[in-house]
């Protein structure tokens, strides 16, 4: 059974890069004509999905991040990232990793998630 | 990017209610719609997708339907188990975007 975890730091000051993985457990991400994805949650709020990774390396990006989010993989390590520049307390939130399904042509629905990990953005 | 506006925000029922809840996309989509349920403190996970193929192992007492650019999640026969917030996201293009969420509280 795909598994999906994140890790990273909880707390990042202001101005300072976000980061996390998501490890994938349970099957290979080469291979897998599958995309990876980061969504977020902020507190008390609806999702955001901020980009998306196939195995190989071309992306989709959330165009309302304005170029603050890297998404990378590494085959090597069955393993994606994520690096969300200049943040600001606006950022706090939840942060999942998921399996992107490709469909026909593009990418579509999200699952499974990761159990999510939350970051404060903080002085 | 396309907006998805869902009704109501909230709802409250008593287990064996039948529930329904709404989701409407700013423009046509098509049947590219998705319904999650997410727990508290836990990951959204998968219903169902193309508007009403429920996901593996999901009951038969929840389904979906779509009339122009309105889906409606349904549960009948409501369980403790279903007390949650459900969110639809669309795929029909990029950026994908989800509703803002209805939360079904016990009554």
């Amino acid at each position: 059974q795909l598994q999906l975890q994140e890790s990273g730091p909880g707390l990042v000051k202001p101005s300072e890069t976000l980061s996390f993985t998501c490890s994938v457990s349970g099957g290979s991400i080469v291979n897998s004509n599958m995309y990876w994805a980061w969504i977020r949650q902020a507190p008390e709020k609806g999702l955001e999905w901020l980009g998306s990774i196939y195995e190989s390396g071309p992306t989709y990006d959330n165009p309302s991040l304005k170029s603050r989010v890297l998404i990378s993989v590494d085959t090597s390590k069955n393993e994606f990232s994520l690096q969300m520049a200049s943040v600001t307390a606006s950022d706090t939130a939840v942060y999942f990793c998921a399996r992107h399904l490709l469909g026909d042509s593009s990418p579509d629905w999200f699952d499974p998630w990761g159990q999510g990990v939350l970051v404060l953005v903080s002085s | 990017a396309i907006r998805m506006t869902q009704s109501p925000s909230s709802l409250s029922a008593s287990t064996g209610d039948r529930v329904t809840i709404t989701c409407r996309a700013s423009q046509s989509i098509t049947d590219y719609l998705a319904w999650y349920q997410q727990k508290p403190g836990k990951a959204p996970s998968l219903l169902m997708y193309a508007t009403s193929t429920l996901q593996s192992g999901v009951p038969s007492r929840f389904s979906g339907s779509r009339s122009g650019t309105e889906f409606t999640l349904t549960i009948s026969d409501l369980q403790s188990e279903d007390f949650a917030t459900y969110y639809c996201q669309q795929y029909y293009n990029s950026p994908w975007t989800f509703g803002q969420g209805t939360k079904v509280e016990i009554k």
